[in-house]
Order: structure tokens, then C-alpha cells, then sequence
């Protein structure tokens, strides 16, 4: 079975601080990656997923993410934060074969301070 | 509007009492789930459907019970059984359950509590 290991819980950062997200995942199969955010007060929402291909992968926002396999790593970057990006993310994986639903990480809380 | 409805945004549930939790989505998606979100736990597996009147048990189903009679519809019971029902409940839905289709659409939430 797959399990996601979010290391930080609450990271707090300064607007144009860069901003890291770790998460790792074992799984020994080949695997799909996500990351999804949750603004206050909104919905979860897809912010980008790696599938296969180029391991680096941008989403929406600004955002991206750097598949490394050895490392059984997928963080989320974004270069300079904005207050606005404040939430809760949350990395998931599902296996690339057969029909398993995803699994979550604990998440990570943002917040971005003036 | 496409999406999906959650119903009620707040319930509240006695000692014993068996409560439903309704989830709707007009996507005409073909799978459908439900996820726990406690604080500092991320979002837990629950029940998930592929098709109708098909369902298979998450993580943490004990105390659970679906039902998918329509595609539209995955209605969760928290039934006496669950000890610990106090949590924010998210149904999600997407086109299929296989690697390409797994983009979840969530819907806004239920948050359980226990009198």
C-alpha cells in the first residue's frame, strides 16, 4: 500500500521568502504525484500532478514540482510567496497501475505573513 | 454550474443516532468518495465507488455505511458504531478511479459534531 509523509506541519514565511514543501512516498511501484491546496474558507483544488515524463512539473500560480525518483520525493516549490498563499496543501499518490484511490499526506499549513 | 453539493454544512449528532451526510455532483463522473479531514491528520480514505451500486471499503470504514443506488449520488452514514464521528467530512468525485481520470473534484464539507 502507498503512504505520503508531509514532513513540515505548520510553516510560517515572510512575502518573497521561497517556499519548499517537503513530501516523500513509499510505494515500490511506479506512481502517480499530486498536490492539492485548500484556501480558507474554499475547496480543495488540484494545483499540479506528475504522471510521467519531464520529473519537473509546473502548476498553477507559480508552483512547482520536482519528481526524484531515488528519493521517493516530490516537493512543492514557488520562488516568492504572496500573502494569497496561504492554505493548507496537501501532497497525494495513487499507483500508476490499476485502479487504487489516492492517499493523502497530513498536509501543510502556510502562512504567509506581510 | 457543475460541481458537487455537500449537505448539511453542519450536523450535529446525539449519542446513538445514526446520522446521513448527502453528496451530489452533477459532473456526471463515474467515481465518487468520501475523506475524513481531521486537524493535523490530512484527509483519510473512507468509502469509494467506481460505478453504481458498487462500493469498496477506504482506511478507516468502521462505523461507516454508503450506498451508490445513482451515479449522482454517494450519501455517507456515520452510524453509532463510529466512537469518534466529530470531523470535516469531504465527498469528492472524478471521471474514473484509474491513473489519467484521478483528478478529484471536492465538494465544500460537512463538519460533524457530537452533542
Amino acid at each position: 500500500a502507498q503512504s505520503v509523509s508531509q514532513h513540515n506541519h505548520h510553516v510560517i514565511l515572510s512575502e518573497a521568502a521561497s517556499l519548499e514543501l517537503g513530501c516523500n512516498y513509499s510505494y515500490g511501484g511506479t506512481v502517480n504525484l499530486f498536490w492539492y491546496v485548500q484556501y480558507p474558507g474554499q475547496h480543495l483544488q488540484l494545483l499540479l500532478k506528475y504522471f510521467s515524463g519531464d520529473p519537473l512539473v509546473k502548476g498553477i500560480k507559480g508552483f512547482e514540482a520536482e519528481f526524484i525518483k531515488s528519493k521517493f520525493s516530490f516537493n512543492l516549490r514557488k520562488p516568492s510567496v504572496q500573502w494569497s498563499d496561504t492554505a493548507e496543501y496537501f501532497c497525494a499518490v495513487n499507483a500508476n497501475s490499476g485502479n487504487t484511490p489516492l492517499v493523502f499526506g497530513k498536509g501543510t499549513r502556510l502562512s504567509v505573513i506581510a | 454550474d457543475g460541481g458537487i453539493t455537500q449537505s448539511p454544512k453542519y450536523l450535529f449528532r446525539k449519542e446513538g443516532q445514526n446520522v446521513t451526510l448527502s453528496c451530489e455532483q452533477n459532473l456526471n463522473h463515474d467515481a465518487m468518495y468520501w475523506y475524513r479531514q481531521d486537524p493535523g491528520q490530512g484527509l483519510r480514505l473512507i468509502y469509494y465507488s467506481q460505478i453504481v451500486n458498487d462500493f469498496q471499503k477506504g482506511d478507516i470504514a468502521e462505523g461507516y455505511s454508503v450506498s451508490r443506488e445513482k451515479k449522482e449520488s454517494f450519501p455517507l452514514t456515520v452510524t453509532s458504531a463510529q466512537k469518534n464521528p466529530t470531523a470535516f467530512y469531504l465527498c469528492a468525485s472524478s471521471k474514473g478511479i484509474s491513473a489519467t481520470n484521478e483528478k478529484l473534484f471536492f465538494g465544500s464539507g460537512t463538519q460533524l459534531s457530537v452533542l
